[in-house]
Formats: C-alpha cells, structure tokens, sequence
C-alpha cells in the first residue's frame, strides 16, 4: 500500500525559503519509473504542479518558479524534500506530493497535503 | 485562471448520472491519453478515479467512467450516491515543459 505525508512548517515569513519533506512508503523511489511530484493549491484557486523528481534523479521543474523552487530525494529515507526560496504571500496554500505512476504519466497517490501560510 | 476548464458545480439526486466536462487544448488533453480524473474530500488526499482517459484504478467502482473527445474529456458518475458529494479535478499531462496541467474542480452536491 503506497502512502505518503507531507511534513513541514505551517507559517513563514515573507522572504523566507520554505522546505517541505515527504515521507512515503510502499514503493521505492529506486525503481525504474517511479516519480514523486508537488502540487500545491491556493485557497479557493486551482491545482498547480510544481516540481518531481524521477527515480534517476532527473528533475522537472514548472517554468514559472524554477528559479525558486529546488527538489531532492533521500531514498535510504523514502523521503522527497521540496525547496521554496523567497516565499510570498501568493505563496500561500496546501501543498501536497504526490507519486508518478511506474505504468504511465499520471500521478496515482497522493499524500493528505500541509497547509502553508505566508505571514508576516 | 485554470489551465483546462471545468464547471464549477454540477448537482444530481440519488441513482441519477451526471457528466463533468474537462476542456483543454492540442498541447494537452486534445494530444495525449494521459487524462486523469481526481476526487477530492476536504481534508483528505486526492483519490484517482480514472487514468489514462477511461482506465478505472482497482477498487474504483465501475459506476466512475471517462471519455475524450478531441480537447475535451468527461467524467461520468452514474448512480449516484451521497458519497460521491465531493470535488472532482481533471488533469493532463502536456506538451510543454509543465508536465501537468489541471483543472479548477467540480464541486459535484448530491441533492
């Protein structure tokens, strides 16, 4: 059973880089295929995907935060950590990961989310 | 504004179907089968319903379908129930260097 949870502050300040972690199990992120990604979703506005990581360790990143956004993984620790420099108050929502199925381009499960606040 | 288009809120009474439209462009929806469906309960993780356009994840009821047609994909819920009150997201994976687009959400109220 895959699962995943994403951990990390629920307020920054303004300027402030952010760093999320998720935790998963149930797959390993050394297997050919596998991905995990971010989403994230400010209140009241859609879904935006912001970065993955690829079991090979490629990176993608969505063209209009590259330059603030830095993802990493950990796979003795079964743990993707997402960067976020310069945060803002736009910033502000619920971030979630996910993972790339190993059968397709899609994102098959998703962890609960981590609502975060930009605040000063 | 959300990169595919959904309607906002769809309604339907128990046992009736109801359909979600997901539109899109060439880049995406229209150029891939690579459409996903996603329900989505307040404070809990997104569930994918349908992969792949029309392909339904084990342990989806077969009462969830999908369809596409050009830059268009659909979701159908037939039967409804009260469970099946959440809001539902499309996505497509796209040709550009985002790899995935979605939609704004259909908040689905079973009457």
């Amino acid at each position: 059973q895959i699962t995943l949870k994403e951990s990390g502050p629920t307020l920054v300040k303004p300027t402030q880089t952010l760093t999320l972690t998720c935790t998963f199990s149930g797959f390993s992120l050394s297997t050919s295929g596998v991905g995990v990604g971010w989403i994230r979703q400010p209140p009241g506005k859609a879904l935006e995907w912001l970065a993955l990581i690829y079991w090979d360790g490629d990176k993608r990143y969505s063209p209009s935060l590259e330059t603030r956004l830095t993802i990493t993984k950990d796979t003795s620790k079964n743990q993707v950590v997402l960067k976020m420099s310069n945060m803002d108050p736009v910033d502000t929502a619920t971030y979630y990961c996910a993972h790339k199925s190993v059968y397709g381009d899609y994102l098959d499960y998703w962890g609960q989310g981590t609502l975060v606040t930009v605040s000063s | 504004q959300s990169a595919l288009t959904q309607p906002a809120s769809v309604s339907g009474s128990p046992g009736q179907s109801i359909t979600i439209s997901c539109t899109g462009t060439s880049s995406d929806v229209g150029g891939y089968n690579y459409v996903s469906w996603y329900q989505h309960h307040p404070d809990k993780a997104p569930k994918l319903m349908i992969f792949e356009v029309n392909n339904r994840p084990s342990g989806v009821s077969n009462r969830f379908s999908g369809s596409k047609s050009g830059n268009t994909a659909s979701l159908t819920i037939s039967g409804l129930q009260a469970e099946d009150e959440a809001n539902y997201y499309c996505s497509s994976y796209t040709s550009t260097n985002i790899l995935w687009v979605f939609g704004g959400g259909t908040q689905l109220t079973v009457l």
